[in-house]
């Protein structure tokens, strides 16, 4: 069975660092793209952005680039997100998800993490 | 790269038919047809129920379909059931960056 489990609830100050993470199981974890999604409270799906375990290739949105960091480490199946100076704006649930695609191009996200809700507060 | 437009809500009665619909330009679809649907409930995670715009994942009731016509594209969901009330999502792969966006989102209710 795929899974994807995510790590728990963060409480954090503005300016401080966190890293958050996904792990993968019941699959090829390294060679399927992971994409972060945040979700702001009581507002919609953003995608932020989407990197390859396997290599670490990245491709971020271009609202995210910069303020993010993801990473992964494919010995364990785990992909990380990571923040080094949090902001209150960055309160929101985070998701990953498996991108799963017949090609090379495109792709759906079929699988997803139960989400790690962030807040951010002094 | 403007997130696809959808409409904030959508209602309907037990047994009837709602379409919702997901519009775009040009660059938010791309060349392709890479459009998916996710479905959420509150405080769970988004659900997958239509992927390349109108193919249903196993499991997923026939009751809902995808279609697309140039720059809009559309979730139907025929029958309605109290447990489809939750929020939809479209998404579309750009083949630019932002390489996905997700429209706004559509809170079905049920009556």
């Amino acid at each position: 069975e795929v899974q994807l489990v995510q790590s728990g609830a963060e409480v954090k100050k503005p300016g401080e660092f966190l890293k958050i993470s996904c792990q993968g199981s019941g699959y090829n974890f390294p060679n399927y793209w992971i994409a972060w999604v945040r979700q702001a409270p009581g507002k919609g799906l953003e995608w932020m952005g989407i990197m390859f375990p396997a290599n670490s290739e990245t491709r971020y949105s271009p609202s995210f680039q910069g303020q993010v960091t993801m990473s992964a480490d494919k010995s364990i199946n785990t992909a990380y997100l990571q923040w080094s100076s949090l902001k209150a704006s960055d309160t929101a649930m985070y998701y990953c998800a498996r991108r799963v695609t017949s090609g090379d191009l495109g792709g759906e996200f079929d699988y997803w993490g139960q989400g790690t809700l962030v807040t951010v507060s002094s | 790269q403007s997130a696809p437009t959808q409409p904030a809500s959508v209602s309907g009665s037990p047994g009837q038919s709602i379409t919702i619909s997901c519009t775009g330009t040009s660059s938010t679809f791309g060349p392709y047809n890479y459009v998916s649907w996710y479905q959420q409930h509150p405080g769970t995670a988004p659900k997958l129920i239509i992927y390349d715009v109108s193919n249903r994942p196993s499991g997923v009731s026939d009751r809902f379909s995808g279609s697309k016509s140039g720059n809009t594209a559309s979730l139907t969901i025929s029958g309605l059931q109290a447990e489809d009330e939750a929020d939809y999502y479209c998404s579309s792969y750009t083949g630019r960056s932002p390489l996905w966006v997700f429209g706004g989102g559509t809170k079905l209710t049920v009556l």
